[in-house]
């Protein structure tokens, strides 16, 4: 069974402060695929970035950047120089390569709420 | 380029009542999803449809609930009768490409409160 948990419930920064949000994931599969998905304030989840259990490459857009690690099961988010506009519950997600019988098991963690004050 | 619409975008109704929410994804995603959202269980997915046709509906609760895709522009989600812990938001999420590694956009939800 697939597992993601975000230990952090909710986390505070100000304004321009660099956060990290944790994300760490249970999967038997070798081949998965981790999300990261952000819900403002309005309610649609935003996609933000998808990553394959292959390509352990950080990668960074803008101000967000991910860290990968395999060895750890982790699969973090930082953003640099937070923004009032950050504000927003962000969610890991995973996916596994087969279920079985054509179907899929997308698992959201519970999400880490983030508040970014002025 | 619209996304994904639902509707109602809130919804109060009675016990017994029977709800029914609709969506409509992005014209041109063949894979259309819907997901329930509860503070204490999270997000989680209910049904999917690839060209209309439901491919799985494992995470559905129980059998008051139904979901249907008559065509490729329009799916609803219907609970018949609705019960207090049937509360949640509801959501509809369209992609281009399949499984397991699609990205998915999402609608704005429904907010269902069954009182």
């Amino acid at each position: 069974a697939q597992k993601v948990t975000q230990a952090q419930t909710e986390i505070s920064v100000v304004e321009k402060e660099d956060v990290t949000l944790d994300c760490v994931y249970e999967t038997r599969d070798t081949t998965y695929y981790l999300f990261w998905y952000k819900q403002p304030p309005s309610g649609e989840l935003v996609f933000l970035i998808r990553r394959n259990s292959f390509d352990e490459q950080n990668e960074i857009s803008g101000r967000y950047s991910w860290n990968f690690q395999k060895s750890t099961s982790s699969f973090n988010f930082t953003i640099t120089a937070s923004q009032v506009v950050d504000s927003a519950v962000y969610f890991c997600a995973l996916s596994e390569a087969y279920s079985g019988a054509g179907s899929y098991q997308l698992t959201f963690g519970k999400g880490t709420k983030l508040s970014v004050i002025p | 380029d619209a996304g994904v619409i639902q509707s109602p975008r809130h919804e109060v109704t009675e016990m017994g009542q029977e709800v029914t929410l609709r969506c409509k994804p992005i014209s041109g995603h063949d894979y259309l999803f819907w997901y329930r959202q509860t503070m204490m269980r999270g997000l989680e997915l209910l049904i999917y449809f690839n060209n209309n046709v439901p491919i799985d509906d494992s995470g559905m609760p129980e059998d008051r609930f139904s979901a249907k895709m008559p065509n490729a522009s329009f799916s609803t989600l219907k609970i018949q009768p609705s019960e207090p812990r049937d509360s949640a938001v509801y959501f509809c999420a369209s992609s281009l490409t399949e499984p397991p590694y699609n990205e998915q956009f999402f609608g704005p939800g429904t907010r269902l409160t069954v009182l």
